[in-house]
């Protein structure tokens, strides 16, 4: 059984659309987490969610809105893509402010 | 602020050689540590990590690292490298009871047959 998954794997779209990333857990953990990583493979941390309560919000445009329906799901909204969004999402999560178990990443590629 | 600073973005050994990939923090206080590998196209996974206790930690595939407070310093070693070990590895620090995890550029390990 997957322990942290996202759908889609891959999401090829055109600027100026709109598109969403789901991010579901079964490992009962109480905190989530929204990564980017660039073609650098730099790793930075958009947001997190701790009992469905937002604790981290990075500087990150305000067109990527997470949303948390209950502890197991955190998902990520992105209006109007832009060229510079195309990166690899990752959704992780953690039984508080340890390790943490990541899903297989999103790969978005905006034309 | 804290940060994450890891030494050289490439490393190349040669299969059974030693495999030393470093990391500094640099943090007020004495964070958590982390280590993470990434294949690729695959999420990150767990090498080992420092919490409290014992300063060498060992982990997954026989790698290990040492956390040494007086070089801020967390540096991952394995004795005998294998071709599986070919991966992004990254180092990564969180406040002690904190949150935000900070990860460093990271670096790609590559092994010669």
């Amino acid at each position: 059984d997957t322990a942290v998954s996202q759908t889609p794997k891959y999401l090829v779209t055109q600027m100026g659309n709109d598109k969403s990333i789901k991010c579901e857990q079964n490992l009962g953990h109480d905190t989530m987490y929204w990564y980017k990583q660039d073609s650098k493979k730099f790793l930075k941390i958009m947001f997190s969610y701790n009992n469905k309560e937002l604790i981290i919000n990075e500087t990150v445009p305000n067109r990527f809105s997470p949303k948390s329906p209950d502890k197991a799901h955190l998902n990520l909204h992105i209006n109007s893509l832009e060229l510079g969004d195309s990166a690899v999402y990752f959704c992780a999560s953690s039984p508080g402010a340890h390790t943490q178990y990541f899903g297989p990443g999103t790969r978005l590629t905006v034309l | 602020a804290q940060s994450v600073t890891q030494l050289g973005s490439h490393v190349s050994v040669s299969e059974g050689a030693l495999v030393l990939l470093r990391c500094n923090y640099s943090s007020s206080v004495p964070p958590y540590l982390f280590w993470y590998v990434q294949y690729p196209n695959q999420g990150l996974q767990l090498l080992l990590k420092y919490t409290t206790g014992a300063t060498l930690v060992k982990g997954i595939n026989g790698f290990e690292a040492e956390f040494k407070k007086s070089e801020t310093s967390f540096h991952l070693t394995k004795p005998s490298a294998h071709m599986s070990d070919a991966a992004e590895y990254f180092c990564a620090v969180t406040p002690t009871g904190g949150f935000k995890t900070i990860f460093g550029a990271g670096t790609r390990l590559f092994v010669k047959a």
